[in-house]
């Protein structure tokens, strides 16, 4: 089955831009999906199909993907963006959809 | 407003079975593929079953697979989770979640989360 690989934790200075990473074999022929999960609540969708912004999501918050790895790039980083970040794609070879397994973003 | 609220957890002895529920409002289940996802304490996100719009589809991840069943009430626009033959590994938060719409894709995201229920799988 289809593997998505995330670093488990990233640190970042208020004000600062971090990017986290989602790799895959060829995950560039995919659609992938970003979530985040603060403490005891529901995921929100942060950027979909790559790199579009839902309706209310900053401009703070943009996406990439080429190659074997796709990136959510947070830029002047908030205290509030500390939570958990998963991305997500739909494998059609065994028609599943699979989730990295999270990195954790902590604001210093 | 749009929005999926689970209910239907609880603490189960292995073995046993349990029936979750996640009632729709603000969209109609039928125009929508409508996905479970469960996050066992302190783990990440992991895809459980998902049903298409017309019904006609059901797809389960590999571990729930003769033991899962998702369906979907119309009427009641309410769809369910029945779990048989429980496991301890089943222990998680069951979320539901809205998936592609009819004019979609089964590649869409998943753009509308309940809060999600607890099930607990314990002698």
């Amino acid at each position: 089955s289809y593997v998505l690989t995330q670093p488990p934790s990233v640190s970042v200075a208020p004000g600062k831009t971090t990017t986290i990473t989602c790799g895959g074999n060829n995950i560039e022929t995919k659609s992938v999906h970003w979530y985040q999960q603060k403490p005891g609540q529901a995921p929100v969708l942060v950027i979909s199909s790559d790199s579009d912004r839902p309706s209310g999501i900053p401009e703070r918050f943009s996406g990439t993907n080429s190659g074997h790895t796709a990136s959510l790039t947070l830029s002047r980083v908030e205290a509030g963006d500390e939570a958990d970040y998963y991305c997500q794609v739909w494998d059609s070879r065994s028609d599943s959809w699979v989730f990295g397994g999270g990195t954790k973003v902590t604001v210093l | 407003q749009v929005q999926l609220v689970e209910s239907g957890g609880g603490v189960v002895q292995p073995g046993r079975s349990l029936r979750l529920s996640c009632a729709a409002s603000g969209f109609t289940l039928k125009s929508y593929g409508i996905h479970w996802v469960r996050q066992a304490p302190d783990k990440g996100l992991e895809w459980v079953a998902v049903i298409s719009n017309d019904g006609t589809k059901k797809y389960y991840t590999d571990s729930v697979k003769g033991r899962f069943t998702i369906s979907r009430d119309s009427a009641k626009n309410t769809l369910y989770l029945q779990m048989s033959s429980l496991r301890p590994e089943d222990t998680a938060v069951y979320l539901c979640a809205r998936g592609w719409p009819i004019s979609g894709t089964r590649a869409d995201a998943f753009d509308i989360w309940g809060q999600g229920t607890m099930v607990t799988v314990s002698s």
